[in-house]
């Protein structure tokens, strides 16, 4: 199986910052990477497919990039509706695999 | 809008099988795309359990496969998750989703459906 590996796992940010947070696979994913924001309560939704195209309807402060084993994601200007967790999912290889997810709170 | 909705009991008792349904309204579940079952145990991560295409063509995780048949009914616009001997550790909010024409992102979800596996 393709392990994802995403860091930080906890990230304690301010409204307004920038933040990055970044995900690494275990072998090289063909940039079959997606990311997605899951409120508590909520189904994930999704903010980033083929690790860099943004999804209709998400702002564009939300950013992917990357390739091969390493992707990022960049949420510049953080809103206080951004206070979620995130999780990063390959769709490379089966089966399927997720990110262990990075809680970002307010600081 | 295309929506999906799980359906099934709440509460499953030990090494009995839980069984869930997806409800796909808005779209079509033979237009071309995967079909696919996600679990969250409370408090912690998201696991992939399983894909199916239109034609019956499933992908199953490993760690589940020995445990799990996925089904779909395009008659009814719906596809199903059978699991089977749960025990505890099944125990998960359960989700069913929408994987994207190009194979590249679950799009669309369902609200959840929690289900408890206890006596």
């Amino acid at each position: 199986d393709i392990q994802l590996t995403q860091s930080p796992s906890f990230l304690s940010a301010s409204v307004g910052d920038r933040v990055t947070i970044t995900c690494r696979a275990s072998q090289g994913i063909n940039n079959y990477l997606a990311w997605y924001q899951q409120k508590p309560g909520k189904a994930p939704k999704l903010l980033i497919y083929a690790a860099s195209t943004l999804q209709s309807g998400v702002p564009s402060r939300f950013s992917g990039s990357g390739s091969g084993t390493e992707f990022t994601l960049t949420i510049t200007s953080l809103q206080p509706e951004d206070f979620a967790t995130y999780y990063c999912q390959q769709l490379n290889t089966y089966p399927y695999t997720f990110g262990q997810g990075t809680k970002l709170e307010i600081k | 809008q295309v929506q999906l909705q799980e359906s099934g009991p709440g509460l499953v008792k030990p090494s009995e099988t839980l069984s869930l349904t997806c409800a796909v309204s808005g779209y079509s579940i033979s237009s071309g795309c995967y079909w696919g079952w996600i679990r969250q145990p409370p408090g912690k991560g998201l696991e992939w359990i399983g894909s199916i295409y239109h034609s019956g063509t499933t992908y199953y995780n490993p760690s589940l496969k020995s445990r799990v048949t996925i089904s779909v009914d395009t008659s009814k616009n719906q596809f199903s998750l059978r699991l089977r001997s749960v025990t505890a550790a099944d125990t998960a909010v359960y989700y069913c989703a929408r994987v994207t024409l190009t194979g590249d992102a679950f799009d669309i979800w369902g609200q959840g459906t929690m289900v408890t596996v206890s006596s």
